[in-house]
């Protein structure tokens, strides 16, 4: 099947720092992926849509200028958390479409201390 | 807004057991129904996905069975084994958003199989 890849897998961060963690899909291209955050005993909940070549879509609540989404090319797209706070400590998750499913990364673990 | 409500975990089961995971949800028209499960470590991978209603989706010995009459796409198995120990999440995309592949999640439900 389909592969998705995330980098880091896990990043320890000061408050006040910004964390890029990168999304590739390894063997298909993606116009369009998804950036989840996940809580502990939570569900996965969707930040925001990345679309190649242009903006990414948010969702409501989803504060755009903490959360930077860069769709830079058909196999990556990368969300930077701009200066990071013990709040924003999650675990991250990018997934990507193709041919009517989506494929999910492993996701990146982020504390921020 | 459209929802996906999972029964609380964790589920702690015998190996061979019989396995249920409710799952309910809430959605105007006909969302498309999906099972995801998650093992230790790794990312979600789609286990099975029911598109109309009374479709019965399958996939490792797991069933749902997508019930518009009550809102319903819970998942089942005859036999579980240890090897089946993961987080489960039930999902629905709105009908219609096939092209923008928007899914919504369930909380996700931990299966532990003990031996």
């Amino acid at each position: 099947g389909a592969v998705v890849s995330q980098h880091p897998s896990r990043v320890i961060c000061k408050s006040g720092t910004s964390v890029k963690i990168e999304c590739r899909s390894l063997d298909f291209q993606a116009t369009t992926m998804f950036w989840y955050r996940q809580f502990p005993k939570k569900s996965l909940m969707l930040m925001a849509t990345s679309n190649e070549g242009s903006k990414a879509t948010y969702e409501q609540g989803v504060e755009k200028d903490k959360f930077l989404i860069n769709h830079a090319s058909l196999t990556l797209s990368t969300l930077t958390v701009t200066s990071a706070h013990p709040e924003d400590s999650s675990f991250y998750i990018c997934s990507a479409p193709r041919i009517a499913e989506q494929f999910f990364g492993p996701g990146t673990r982020l504390t921020v201390l | 807004g459209d929802s996906v409500t999972q029964m609380e975990g964790p589920v702690t089961l015998s190996e061979e057991a019989f396995l249920t995971i409710n799952c309910t949800y809430t959605a105007t028209g006909y969302p498309s129904l999906f099972w995801y499960v998650q093992y230790p470590g790794e990312g979600l991978q789609l286990l099975l996905k029911a598109t109309k209603a009374d479709d019965k989706g399958s996939n490792k010995g797991f069933e749902a069975t997508y019930r518009k009459e009550t809102t319903s796409f819970h998942l089942e198995k005859g036999s579980v084994q240890v090897s089946d120990s993961a987080v489960y999440f039930c999902a629905l995309m709105a009908e219609g958003s096939s092209n923008t592949g928007k899914l919504i999640f369930g909380q996700g439900t931990t299966l532990q199989v003990k031996p």
